[in-house]
This record gives structure tokens, C-alpha cells and sequence, in this order.
């Protein structure tokens, strides 16, 4: 088995400040998913990776930039946290090649903007 | 762009009955339809999918259909029990199979 991790769990910023998220995991899959979490809007799609300094923008990417330096991380940078902003930022991990393929989610940072 | 609409946003079933969620893609080219279950204060984990090549799969108490021509898909939960209570998502693939698009949740509730 394996496991995702992401750093920090809650993450409390001020309006226009970059934040970083981190990601880890040791499954070796090939492709990582950033998705944001709103209540009621289910996950949106940030960026995602499909190897090591791969980026490909999701449909959420304005104000997010991304970084894949290695097969077992990917970060997320809030370019400029907006204020009273407040969402769950969850990382996921699956095998690579086309076709679909179940998705291993991590445990979540939460975001809370003053 | 392309979505996932997922038609119920809270279901609420006595214990022993079926639970049934609907959901609707646009992709066309959509081939791949998990859902996923996100229990209250946790991430989502998988239960289950289905490929356009079939139009029923069962695994054990979870039954998915599809209908492609109606570009739609349903995840029945039968014989409910109270630890089937969470939000259920569901999700089409999309840009060549890659990424998926995520339905909005299904908060589901087992009362006894």
C-alpha cells in the first residue's frame, strides 16, 4: 500500500499573501491531481502532472500556479489569497497511462483567508 | 467546458431500503465513471466505476448503470446500513482519459 500526505493540514493566510501546499506520495504513480473543494460545488480540478515538470491547467488554474520537481511531489502556490476565502485543497495520485483509473485522494489542507 | 451534473444534493433512506443517485455528462468522449465516498470529516476513497464497454457492474451491495445514448449514470446502494451515510460523488473522465470532472455530491443519510 501507500499513502499521500499533504503539509500543512490547516493553512490560515492574509488577503494577498502566496501561499504554498505540499504533496507527497510514495505509491510511484506518475500522475497528481490538485482539486479545490467548496461546499456545494463538489471537487474542481486546479492542475494536474503526468510526469516529473509536466503541468496541465484544470478548469480552476487562474490564480494558481503549480510545481511537480519530482515523481513523488507536487505543490500548489495561492498566487494571491482572496479574503474571506475558505476551501479544502485535496491532492490525489493515480497510476499512470489513458483510459481512467481510480484515484488515491490525501487527507486535505484547509484554507481559511482573514 | 464539460460537466458532470449530479441531480440529487441530499437523499435521506430508512435503513434496509435502496439509495439511488443520478448523474449526467456532456464529454462524449467520456469512457470512465467512477464515484467516490467521502465520509463526514474525511477524503474521498473510491467504491466503485464502470467503463463504457458494459452498462451494469455490481460489487457486493453497490450496482452502477449507464446509459450512454442518454449520457447518463446511477450508483443504487441497496440494502442500505447506517455506515453507507456520507456524501457520494460522482465523476466522468475527460481530457483523453487523464483527469476526471467531479459531480457536486450527494449527502446520503440511513436513518434506522
Amino acid at each position: 500500500g501507500g499513502i499521500i500526505t499533504q503539509t500543512p493540514k490547516f493553512l490560515i493566510g492574509q488577503e494577498g499573501q502566496k501561499l504554498t501546499l505540499k504533496c507527497q506520495q510514495n505509491f510511484n504513480h506518475d500522475t497528481m491531481y490538485w482539486y479545490r473543494q467548496d461546499s456545494g460545488k463538489g471537487l474542481r480540478l486546479i492542475y494536474y502532472s503526468i510526469t516529473e515538470n509536466d503541468l496541465q491547467k484544470g478548469d480552476l488554474s487562474e490564480g494558481y500556479d503549480a510545481s511537480r520537481e519530482k515523481k513523488s511531489s507536487f505543490s500548489l502556490t495561492v498566487t494571491s489569497a482572496q479574503k474571506n476565502e475558505m476551501a479544502v485543497f485535496l491532492c490525489a495520485s493515480t497510476p499512470s497511462g489513458t483510459g481512467g483509473k481510480e484515484q488515491y485522494f490525501g487527507p486535505g489542507t484547509r484554507l481559511t483567508v482573514l | 467546458g464539460e460537466k458532470v451534473e449530479q441531480h440529487e444534493s441530499t437523499l435521506s433512506v430508512r435503513e434496509g431500503d435502496s439509495a439511488v443517485i443520478n448523474c449526467t455528462y456532456t464529454d462524449t468522449a467520456s469512457s470512465y465513471f467512477p464515484w467516490y465516498k467521502q465520509e463526514a470529516g474525511k477524503s474521498l476513497h473510491f467504491v466503485i466505476d464502470i467503463r463504457s464497454n458494459v452498462d451494469r457492474k455490481q460489487s457486493q451491495r453497490l450496482i452502477v448503470l449507464l446509459d450512454k445514448k442518454a449520457k447518463r449514470f446511477s450508483l443504487h446502494i441497496t440494502a442500505t446500513q447506517p455506515e453507507d451515510s456520507a456524501i457520494y460523488f460522482c465523476a466522468a473522465s475527460t481530457q483523453g482519459g487523464r483527469a476526471l470532472i467531479f459531480g457536486t455530491g450527494t449527502t446520503v443519510s440511513v436513518s434506522p
